[in-house]
């Protein structure tokens, strides 16, 4: 059974400061792995789709990295703001029509 | 355009009460899901829609009802609510076939409050 954690479970850095979200999957046989924003109260906004044969994926000042092998996802994300505030999930899906396992989340707060 | 959408956003309702959630998405996927997060913030799966026909459905009590009239639909409909089911419950739909794989589209969420 596929399990998703997610280190740490809340971060609060300054503004400016590069930061790193990991995600980490017991079951290496994944499809894809997608990388979301929720805001408090709002539902999830897609960041970033790594499709497994991928290695990173780049937006704007997000990058995400993926090591099947290891079973290790990280979101980078550069020159903090603090509009990044906010909750940041990892899922991953095995194949199409299949279950999206979601790792518990990353409470990011960025402070002007 | 909205691309899932949920409806009602909130939903506030007594113990014992039944109630619907309504999910549409324009974007044409076959796949559609309901995941409850409760106050934990935790995303869980309850079920799973493929072109009208359940292909998940987890350990979720037979008083929660999906029904899915056609490809773009699917509603949730709760019987004999209880306090526990008071959470937020988001519906998603990923397309079943195309170059990037599967992949999740949400709606909004609808806040379930029951008193």
């Amino acid at each position: 059974k596929q399990e998703v954690t997610q280190i740490p479970a809340a971060l609060s850095v300054p503004e400016g400061e590069n930061l790193v979200l990991n995600c980490s999957f017991t079951d290496s046989a994944i499809y894809n792995l997608q990388w979301f924003r929720q805001d408090p109260g709002k539902g999830l906004t897609s960041l970033l789709l790594i499709q497994s044969s991928q290695r990173e994926q780049t937006s704007g000042r997000l990058n995400a990295s993926l090591d099947k092998s290891s079973g290790r996802s990280t979101l980078y994300i550069a020159a903090s703001q603090p509009g990044d505030s906010a909750t940041y999930l990892c899922a991953v899906s095995r194949n199409y029509g299949q279950n999206f396992v979601f790792g518990p989340g990353t409470r990011l707060s960025v402070l002007p | 355009d909205t691309a899932v959408s949920q409806t009602p956003k909130y939903l506030v309702t007594q113990m014992g009460n039944d109630k619907s959630i309504k999910c549409e998405q324009n974007l044409g996927h076959d796949t559609m899901y309901w995941y409850k997060q409760d106050s934990k913030k935790f995303l869980k799966i309850m079920f799973s829609y493929n072109n009208k026909e359940l292909i998940i459905n987890e350990t979720v009590p037979n008083r929660f009802s999906p029904k899915s009239p056609d490809k773009a639909h699917l509603n949730l409909h709760i019987n004999s609510l209880e306090l526990g089911d008071s959470a937020v419950y988001f519906c998603a739909s990923s397309p079943s076939g195309g170059a990037r794989g599967p992949e999740l589209f949400f709606g909004e969420g609808s806040r379930l409050t029951v008193l």
